[in-house]
């Protein structure tokens, strides 16, 4: 399963947008790249999934380039609210597949005020 | 929908006593999965299941870890003679199928005195 690298902290402020880059320079022809939120004492909330280009919902974009090797969240206008820690994952979306996820330490993201 | 279920949140025991905790999928959800998680680690998953079938297993499963569900729906992880390294939040998720992303529940977090 391909490994993830992603920054261990960032900050921010309030109202500005915000990139979280993921390196997974071993991803696989079937993986694909989904991103979770999770905030203390709670379980991790599914924010997008992308296979490649660009896929944008009502939460975030994700970005990812032709080679695939790295993905960009982007969060627009953050708030206090969206302090947390995002997972980047990538797995094999194949339904025979175990789809077992693979976190790792992800990102804490600290928005100010 | 309601999403998943966890019950309960919390459970302190001392050690050496045996523990049962449930899990309530969202509805119709095929797929459903068990995840250990420890303070600042991203989760480790456990075990799966596709309906009544266990299909997977961690090596992070030991003996005293049982898992079923029974029926399809809800699901039970059970640790027989709990011991100090089993205290984390133990998480549970559900897919519709293997192509779907995860959706997780606010786990039930264990205490060992």
């Amino acid at each position: 399963l391909a490994k993830t690298t992603q920054p261990i902290s960032m900050d921010s402020y309030e109202g500005q947008e915000v990139n979280i880059t993921c390196s997974h320079n071993n991803i696989a022809t079937n993986d694909y790249i989904t991103w979770y939120q999770q905030f203390p004492s709670q379980g991790p909330r599914f924010i997008i999934q992308g296979y490649k280009t660009k896929v944008t919902n009502e939460v975030a974009s994700l970005f990812i380039p032709a080679d695939r090797k790295s993905s960009t969240l982007s969060l627009p206008r953050v708030s206090l609210s969206d302090t947390a820690v995002y997972y980047c994952l990538v797995g094999d979306m194949n339904g025979g597949a175990t789809n077992k996820l693979i976190f790792g330490t992800g990102t804490l993201l600290a928005v100010q005020p | 929908d309601t999403g998943v279920s966890q019950d309960p949140r919390h459970k302190i025991t001392k050690r050496g006593q045996n523990v049962t905790f449930r899990c309530d999928p969202i509805s119709e959800h095929n797929r459903l999965y068990w995840y250990r998680q420890t303070l600042g680690q991203g989760p480790e998953f456990l075990t799966y299941f596709q309906n009544e079938a266990q299909l997977e297993k961690s090596r992070l499963l030991s003996d005293r870890f049982s898992a079923e569900r029974p029926k399809g729906s809800f699901s039970t992880l059970e640790i027989q003679r709990t011991e100090q390294g089993d205290s984390a939040m133990y998480l549970c998720a559900s897919s519709q199928d293997g192509n779907q992303p995860q959706h997780f529940g606010d786990g039930t977090r264990l205490s060992i005195l």
